[in-house]
């Protein structure tokens, strides 16, 4: 049962246009959302995240939307460069206090100069 | 300061072997997480620890075990390998349980069981 979906599993745009990675879940209890991004060889590192309490949240390039009645949650990066090349992944976190982060399987974004 | 740090990086082993693979959170951070990336499965969650205590376990057998010792180092075990635990094993790490956006993943451990 995949609670975090990240139905494309690769997407390709121009370098200085928008890149809009989507990300669908399941469970009502996730309290808070979260962007990682992952190079080759290298573990995610945090991009962004938004508590379920809000539906905007804006850091620089990247803006995350929640939609909490769709169970939909997108990343907007504007513009987007050729360093931004990478897998995005969508995790959430379940209410509670604990760490534990529910992951999608990961978009892998290509930027073309 | 430095990262995370997960030694070590790559490890071949054999089915019916046991590992065991060592974290080294960031100075400071008490809380350490583990998890396994598949191509398959993505990334799943395996287990918490705060303070030497697993806070939380992820749905995988009894075979994977782990621990957190007094100065926040986490090691985890995974006894009688098979071919399906083949994977990139990572760790990361927090100061406190309850602040994902402060999680801080290491380079990972690229299991092979052959």
């Amino acid at each position: 049962d995949q609670q975090v979906k990240q139905n494309s599993p690769s997407l390709s745009v121009q370098e200085g246009r928008i890149s809009i990675l989507n990300c669908d879940y399941t469970n009502s209890m996730f309290d808070y959302f979260l962007w990682y991004k992952k190079y080759p060889a290298e573990g995610p590192t945090f991009l962004i995240s938004i508590s379920s309490i809000k539906d905007k949240n804006e850091d620089g390039r990247f803006t995350v939307f929640l939609n909490k009645s769709a169970k939909h949650l997108s990343l907007h990066i504007v513009p987007s460069q050729p360093g931004d090349s990478a897998v995005y992944f969508c995790a959430a976190r379940v209410a509670g206090g604990s760490e534990k982060l529910v992951f999608g399987k990961g978009t892998k974004l290509t930027v073309n100069p | 300061k430095a990262g995370v740090t997960q030694t070590p990086r790559y490890l071949i082993k054999t089915r019916g072997q046991q590992v065991t693979l060592s974290c080294s959170p960031i100075s400071g951070h008490r809380s350490v997480s583990w998890y396994q990336q598949t191509p398959g499965q993505g990334l799943q969650f395996l287990f918490e620890y705060f303070s030497e205590t697993q806070r939380n376990k992820g749905n995988f057998p009894g075979r994977f075990s782990g621990r957190q010792f007094s100065n926040s180092r986490s090691e985890m075990n995974v006894s009688t390998l098979e071919l399906g635990d083949s994977a990139l094993y990572l760790c990361a790490s927090s100061l406190v349980p309850g602040y994902p956006y402060e999680q801080y993943f290491g380079p990972g451990t690229r299991l092979t069981v052959t």
